[in-house]
């Protein structure tokens, strides 16, 4: 069973698309984090929740919305996309804001 | 603001040739230093956490130790298996701070 996993692992789309990435854990972790990668691999921080509630939103455009159902789950739905969307979104989770991270494998997103 | 400074950028060795990829960092506090292992087309892999200067932590053929400012991972004896990005991140200690990572060492083990 894989600990982390989100879908789609691929996203091919135009600008100006709206798309949603999901992400899911059976850790129990009550802990979820949105990591964007870049070009030149560099992870950055975008949002962190905690039992359902946003509790880090680094300065990310408000096109970017994160949504967590449930402690198990955070997704993550992005408006307009741009052309500088295109990276690796990672899903990541935690036992508290403390515990050690576990990743998801990561969703290509290629905006054209 | 937290900052990570990974070196080498890229590494390139020959299998069996030992050698350290270093992580420099500055945080207001830290309360752990993490190194993470990440394969192409995959997610960064947990290896190990580091809580306090002077510690130092060992899986296989990696030892991981940590000064006030900086982190060593030291490869000894490299396979090829061990061919991948290395990432250093550091967590503040305060409330509900979030991993900062550097941008990674490639490591490329040729046999």
């Amino acid at each position: 069973d894989t600990a982390v996993s989100q879908t789609p692992k691929y996203l091919v789309t135009q600008m100006g698309n709206d798309k949603s990435i999901k992400c899911e854990q059976n850790l129990g972790h009550d802990t979820m984090y949105w990591y964007k990668q870049d070009s030149k691999k560099f992870l950055k921080i975008m949002f962190s929740y905690n039992n359902k509630e946003l509790i880090i939103n680094e300065t990310v455009p408000n096109r970017f919305s994160p949504k967590s159902p449930d402690k198990a789950h955070l997704n993550l739905h992005i408006n307009s996309l741009e052309l500088g969307d295109s990276a690796v979104y990672f899903c990541a989770s935690s036992q508290g804001p403390r515990g050690g991270y576990t990743f998801g494998s990561g969703t290509r997103l290629t905006v054209v | 603001e937290d900052q990570v400074t990974q070196s080498p950028e890229a590494l390139r060795l020959q299998e069996g040739e030992s050698s350290s990829l270093n992580c420099s960092y500055t945080v207001s506090g830290l309360r752990g230093l993490f190194w993470y292992r990440q394969d192409p087309g995959k997610g960064p892999e947990f290896l190990f956490t580091l809580y306090s200067a002077g510690e130092e932590k060992e899986k296989e053929r990696l030892k991981a130790t940590l000064t006030k400012k900086e982190s060593f991972l030291h490869i000894t004896a490299p396979k090829p298996e061990d061919s991948a990005t290395y990432l250093c991140a550091v967590q503040q200690d305060s409330g509900y701070s979030t991993l900062t990572f550097g941008k990674g060492t490639m490591l490329l083990v040729s046999p």
